[in-house]
């Protein structure tokens, strides 16, 4: 299939270490959000990006927390001296460029990393 | 700011038992609204939306009824199945900055029983 695809799928770190998280967008899709979602709660908005640029990073919750998205496909999500607060489900998703009169455009999950901070 | 509440779980319905799962919502101006399925083991998948009042969004029996006097945005089915177990996701965006910045509820565990 073509979904979204997110890598590694489980990650196990100790306190301090830095971790790269991976997202793989459908073909074509513009749009690329990070979400993180924490034990028994919703996802919660990270960072928007439209094409390679960051668009909207309000919901980053420190300057330890970094995304990029180079050649406006692939997307990391960079996350330095981790704390174990930090552990949580992180989603990807993606969708494409809303087209003119429309009033959404579907955003399609990927499965998410499990990142657990010891 | 935006917000979403929905009604805490876990939801415990025998199989054909009637389902509902209240959500209201707080948001500037005039939001879409959506609700999220995430089966165990898979990733959060669109079930249904609507873009504005008075629209109904259905999908696979479910219905929810955008109500903008009430702010809420209810979940039903008639007959709930045991595939249908599941956690569920209310959520809203708004298009502010020409974007979907979407803004979940906390979830609801529904499990049905044979």
């Amino acid at each position: 299939g073509a979904g979204v695809s997110q890598t590694p799928s489980n990650k196990v770190t100790e306190k301090g270490k830095y971790v790269e998280l991976r997202c793989d967008p459908i073909s074509g899709h513009t749009a690329l959000y990070w979400y993180r979602q924490s034990l028994g709660q919703g996802p919660e908005f990270l960072i928007y990006f439209q094409g390679t640029g960051a668009a909207d990073d309000s919901g980053l919750p420190n300057d330890r927390f970094f995304a990029v998205r180079p050649e406006g496909s692939v997307s990391t999500l960079k996350i330095q001296r981790t704390e174990r607060g930090d552990s949580a489900v992180y989603l990807c998703a993606s969708s494409k460029n809303r087209e003119a009169g429309a009033s959404y455009n579907e955003q399609f999950f990927g499965p998410g990393t499990r990142l657990t901070v010891l | 700011g935006n917000s979403v509440t929905q009604m805490e779980g876990p939801v415990t319905l025998s199989e054909e038992a009637f389902l509902t799962i209240n959500c209201t919502y707080t948001a500037t101006g005039y939001p879409s609204l959506f609700w999220y399925v995430q089966y165990p083991g898979e990733g959060l998948q669109l079930l249904l939306k609507a873009t504005k009042a008075d629209d109904k969004g259905s999908n696979k029996g479910f219905e929810a009824t955008y109500r903008k006097e009430t702010t809420s945005f209810h979940l039903e089915k008639g007959s709930v199945q045991v595939s249908d177990s599941a956690v569920y996701f209310c959520a809203l965006s708004d298009r502010s900055g020409g974007y979907q910045k979407v803004t979940f509820g906390t979830g609801t565990k529904l499990q049905v029983i044979p």
